[in-house]
Order: C-alpha cells, then sequence, then structure tokens
C-alpha cells in the first residue's frame, strides 16, 4: 500500500538545483510529508518535513502543492556528496514509524 | 553534535544462534526504533519503543524478535534464533518525540549482520 511515488532516479549537474518531486496523492489532512535521504548503506538521514506549508531549513527546501497531493523536495545547489537515495515518506500524526518507500536515486554529476 | 551510535558494526553467526545488536540513542531522546535493509531493498520498519514498551511494531517483527532497554542508556535488539533470511543491516533511531509533528528521527551507522 505505497503512499508515495517517486521517479526511480535523477540526474543534477553539480551547483544546481536539484527538485525531487513526490506523488501523495491520497494524502489525509493529519499527515505530514517527511523526507529522507541515505547515503550509500549509512543510515538514513532527516532532511526536512511539512503538513501543508512550504518550509525550508539549511539542507533543502519543501514545496507542498495547495491540494497537498504532491511536493517537491528542493536542494539549491547540489554538490557531489547529495548524491543519495532520497525518500518521500507520508506519516500519519499519530504514528512513530517511517515507512520507506525505493526512494530516488539521485546522482549529482561534475 | 550527539549522533546514535550502534554495535558491532558487523556481526556474523550461524543459523539458530541468538544475536544481540546494541545500540546507544542520543541522551535526552525518547523514542527509540529498529529498521532493517536486506541488501538492495528498502529500509523496512520493524518496532518503535517508549516508556518501557513496544508501542509498534511490523509484520516482521515476530516472536523471534525482541527489544529491551536494560539500563538508562542501552537499546538492545535480540533475534533468538536466526535464519538466513535475517541477514540484513540492522539501524536503530531515535527521536525526542513522536507523532507526524515531530517526528525526525535520528538513525545509527548500522550493524551488518550475516546469518551463514
Amino acid at each position: 500500500d505505497a503512499k508515495t511515488t517517486q521517479p526511480p532516479s535523477m540526474d543534477c549537474a553539480e551547483g544546481r538545483a536539484a527538485n525531487l518531486p513526490c506523488n501523495h496523492s491520497t494524502i489525509s489532512g493529519n499527515e505530514y510529508v517527511y523526507w529522507y535521504r541515505q547515503i550509500h548503506s549509512q543510515g538514513p538521514q532527516y532532511i526536512i518535513h511539512g503538513l501543508k506549508n512550504n518550509e525550508t531549513n539549511e539542507m533543502a527546501s519543501l514545496i507542498i502543492t495547495e491540494d497537498r497531493k504532491s511536493s517537491t523536495l528542493i536542494l539549491p545547489h547540489a554538490t557531489l556528496r547529495d548524491t543519495a537515495v532520497y525518500y518521500c515518506i507520508v506519516s500519519d500524526y499519530n504514528n512513530n514509524d517511517m515507512r520507506f518507500g525505493a526512494g530516488t536515486r539521485l546522482t549529482v554529476k561534475p | 553534535e550527539p549522533e546514535v551510535t550502534q554495535t558491532p558494526s558487523h556481526q556474523v553467526t550461524q543459523m539458530g544462534q541468538e544475536v544481540i545488536l546494541r545500540c546507544v540513542p542520543i541522551s535526552n531522546h525518547l523514542y527509540f526504533y529498529w529498521y532493517r535493509q536486506i541488501l538492495g531493498q528498502k529500509v523496512e520498519f520493524l518496532v518503535s519503543f517508549y516508556n518501557n514498551e513496544i508501542s509498534e511494531k511490523s509484520e516482521i517483527f515476530d516472536d523471534q524478535f525482541s527489544v529491551e532497554r536494560p539500563d538508562g542508556s542501552n537499546f538492545t535488539l535480540k533475534i533468538r534464533s536466526t535464519k538466513l533470511e535475517d541477514s540484513a543491516m540492522y539501524f536503530c533511531a531515535s527521536s525526542e518525540e513522536a507523532g507526524g509533528a515531530y517526528n525526525e528521527q535520528f538513525f545509527g551507522p548500522g550493524t551488518r549482520l550475516t546469518v551463514l
């Protein structure tokens, strides 16, 4: 019962913005959108999350459409170290677990 | 910066043996988790733990698995009788709070379990 759909892979040029899309058309009102990434075989790393407003932190920006059915994670100036698998996860307000899908493998190229 | 630590980094065991994977969560965190990732596959949730009891578990977390917080710092995952298919990377995570609005989880580097 996949709650999110992401492209399997994307490329981005170093120094450019990386825009990673996520579709979550069945999202409900009390579900948040979380983004994590996994560099090689390391433990997943939290990036950002949001409910309905756009969010920005030191790592990335999260743009959520007004109907909340999709979102985009933006890495403003991608570096080679941003090469990783990026996971978009919908998490219910009452849930503790993160249900990871296949994610998007982002490759940043010089 | 505080981090989650896990030991050992790699554990090799024989099928049918018991293993205990250890984690030290971030000190002020109250919620603890175990995930696993079979090679080449997605990260899978196993269990969450709060206030000395399991709060959620997945269908993977059957009677062969157990978790414990034996003291104020360690959080352990025990597999009673390992099977070949238990071979995976096991990640521990912790969070200060839980629930959709505050569920920023910090993951450890993982323990690679190899069952022969």
